[in-house]
């Protein structure tokens, strides 16, 4: 059965300093990573994607992926109070079953 | 180009009745997937489709749930007897789906099923 397991949290972290996400994976055949943005109330939005070990960066979002200790984590720079929000991690293993498996998410909290 | 569509966005349904979600990915999109978000648990993965095919529905509950997405129209997600633990947010996304590897799933803004 694959997982995906992050801390709950909440983590709280000063405005402007930087957000660190992690999440760990129990399935060696995930193929594709993803983070996803949830506040509360609405539905996930797309943060990042990331197939390859290293890091992908993308504006104040750096997602990064090591396959052989199953975990990927998301930095956040330069923190904003707009950033409060639950990150979800996701992974497919692309094959058979085609849906993503979701981590409970992490609850962030940026402090004025 | 209009994203993800769902309705409706709140329902409100008795014990013993159906409920009927209806979902329109993304133009260009042909490859929709159902989730369901019990208060305080993640995102649970419940059927993949394709037009006029059920690709992957290992995530269904056995009895009660039902999911179509016919030649023309939107997919829809049908709870028939509804019971107060079905209560929860259910969401629809869709990917483009072109290529080998999984394409981005873009979601919608989801239906808060309330059974009373």
């Amino acid at each position: 059965q694959k997982e995906v397991e992050q801390n709950s949290g909440p983590l709280s972290v000063p405005e402007g300093a930087i957000a660190s996400l992690n999440c760990t994976y129990s399935d060696r055949g995930s193929q594709s990573f993803f983070w996803y943005r949830q506040y509360s109330g609405k539905s996930p939005e797309l943060i990042m994607s990331i197939y390859s070990n290293g890091d992908k960066e993308d504006g104040r979002f750096t997602a990064q992926l090591n396959k052989a200790s199953q975990y990927v984590s998301l930095l956040i720079r330069d923190s904003q109070p707009s950033d409060s929000a639950t990150y979800l991690c996701a992974l497919d293993s692309g094959g058979g079953a085609d849906g993503l498996t979701f981590g409970k998410g992490t609850h962030l909290i940026i402090q004025p | 180009n209009a994203g993800v569509m769902q309705n409706p966005r709140h329902l409100v349904r008795r014990r013993g009745q159906e409920a009927r979600l209806r979902c329109s990915p993304m133009k260009g999109h042909s490859h929709v997937y159902w989730y369901r978000q019990l208060p305080e648990e993640g995102l649970k993965f419940m059927v993949y489709l394709q037009k006029e095919n059920i690709i992957d529905e290992s995530g269904m509950p056995k009895e009660r749930f039902s999911a179509e997405f016919p030649k023309e129209g939107p997919s829809i997600l049908r709870i028939q007897q509804v019971v107060r633990g079905d209560s929860a947010a259910y969401f629809c996304a869709s990917s483009p789906r072109v290529g080998g590897t999984q394409e981005t799933q873009y979601f919608g803004p989801g239906t808060r099923l309330l059974v009373l």
